[in-house]
């Protein structure tokens, strides 16, 4: 069965840096697109990134855009995400998520989350 | 940006009632539109994809409609598991957006 595993969230001061990482099985990695969306304490789901299945599109959402960049290592099938210059409301549970299949950004499988708490 | 608005807020149900749950959207997504359900402390879950289609395991009891700027998410008969939060989410325009969600309680 397909499973996402999250890892790399902690404790970062502003300004600091993160990467997130998200180990894949259970289904061809390289066939799919991938997603980081994260969900604030208390708050709704909030889309971040995606990239192709190649790598070879990635998108971002305004708020982390030019601080996040995803990425991908199909050898070893695993989706990054590194997170720079860390502010408070990026304070948040971060999912990795599966397309439900090619150009279908909808997420079909999501792992349990890492947590990522900025403060000082 | 295309926002969606979910409506209402919080649905006070009963077991076997009907929930008939809302998604707006500020312009078209054509049928771009799922429905995920998410229960306290767990990830959220693709229950329909593309405004009416099932994803794998999703009752019956849970149907999908609309078009456009309008969608519904129809839960036929309320199972105890079902009392959770419900959000939409569109995939016509980057960037991807939710709406805020909504929550079916037990009255």
């Amino acid at each position: 069965q397909v499973q996402l595993v999250e890892s790399g969230g902690g404790v970062i001061q502003p300004g600091g840096s993160l990467r997130l990482s998200c180990a894949a099985s259970g289904f061809t990695f390289t066939n799919y697109g991938m997603h980081w969306v994260r969900q604030a304490p208390g708050k709704g789901l909030e889309w971040v990134a995606f990239i192709a299945y190649d790598g070879g599109e990635k998108n971002y959402a305004d708020s982390v855009k030019g601080r996040c960049t995803i990425s991908r290592d199909n050898s070893r099938n695993r989706l990054y995400m590194e997170m720079n210059n860390l502010r408070d409301e990026d304070t948040a549970l971060y999912y990795c998520a599966k397309d439900v299949r090619w150009k279908v950004h909808e997420f079909d499988s999501w792992g349990h989350g890492t947590l990522v708490t900025v403060s000082s | 940006e295309i926002v969606l608005t979910q409506s209402p807020a919080t649905l006070s149900l009963s077991p076997g009632e009907r929930a008939t749950l809302s998604c707006r959207a500020s312009q078209s997504v054509s049928n771009y539109l799922a429905w995920y359900q998410q229960k306290p402390g767990q990830a959220p879950r693709l229950l329909i994809y593309d405004t009416s289609n099932r994803a794998a395991g999703t009752p019956a009891r849970f149907s999908g409609s609309g078009s456009g700027t309008d969608f519904t998410l129809i839960i036929s008969s309320l199972e105890p598991e079902d009392f959770a939060v419900y959000y939409c989410q569109q995939r016509n325009n980057w960037p991807l957006t939710f709406g805020g969600g909504a929550r079916v309680e037990i009255k």
